[in-house]
């Protein structure tokens, strides 16, 4: 069983709909979790980051910690096309354990 | 803020060759160095963790005689691959922190990646 699961997709959606990623881990010793995406052919750019249970919203995005059922998600609200991209999401025990990534296609 | 750069973002070389990857933190000090590797579809793998002015922790069934990384200030990591080979082949990704890995909770920040194909 991997440490970090999350659904590798396709998710395709239209414009202006919520999209929701999740990832669940098995280790109760991830202390920090981080949303990354990934545009094709580049590095990933930090989205979110959180430390404890519960919701952080930052413009469109929100995420969400579940410690006690070992849950985070990503809420995306009026999702653009431009946020087309894979989204990893991403815990740290030291180092950073990344899940598989969501590929997310938002069609005009 | 927390720009990281990586450069080559792409190289084609011969078999058996050696190529140097350079990642620079641009506007703040990078305690911490990582380098991952990426194949297509996947997620990312650490392969090493440098911090500045040590020797770097390399990741299980990582060849650290390969994978030459060199952390020499506190803005500039380097990955050498020696001898490289067809299966060497891959998105490699370097990320920096500025804090160190195992205490604080300093997030990473990447590059843009180097994509190396060995003909």
């Amino acid at each position: 069983q991997k440490e970090v699961e999350q659904d590798p997709g396709p998710l395709s959606v239209p414009e202006g709909a919520i999209v929701s990623l999740n990832c669940t881990y098995s280790n109760s010793a991830f202390q920090y979790f981080m949303w990354y995406r990934q545009y094709s052919r580049k590095g990933p750019e930090l989205l979110m980051y959180t430390y404890s249970s519960g919701n952080k919203e930052d413009g469109r995005f929100t995420a969400q910690v579940d410690k006690s059922s070992k849950y985070i998600s990503l809420f995306i609200r009026d999702s653009q096309p431009s946020d087309s991209a894979t989204y990893l999401c991403a815990m740290r025990r030291g180092k950073l354990i990344f899940g598989q990534g969501t590929e997310l296609s938002v069609k005009p | 803020g927390a720009v990281v750069s990586q450069h080559p973002s792409w190289v084609i070389c011969k078999s058996g060759t050696s190529v140097k990857i350079e990642c620079r933190s641009l506007d703040f000090q990078a305690t911490t160095m990582f380098w991952y590797r990426q194949f297509p579809k996947q997620s990312l793998m650490l392969m090493a963790t440098s911090n500045e002015g040590s020797k770097a922790t390399y990741e299980q069934g990582v060849e650290k005689d390969k994978f030459l990384i060199n952390h020499a200030s506190l803005t500039l990591s380097t990955l050498t691959v020696t001898s490289a080979h067809p299966e060497d082949s891959s998105f490699y990704i370097c990320s920096a922190s500025a804090g160190y890995d195992n205490r604080g909770g300093q997030p990473q920040h990447f590059g843009d990646g180097t994509r190396l194909s060995i003909l």
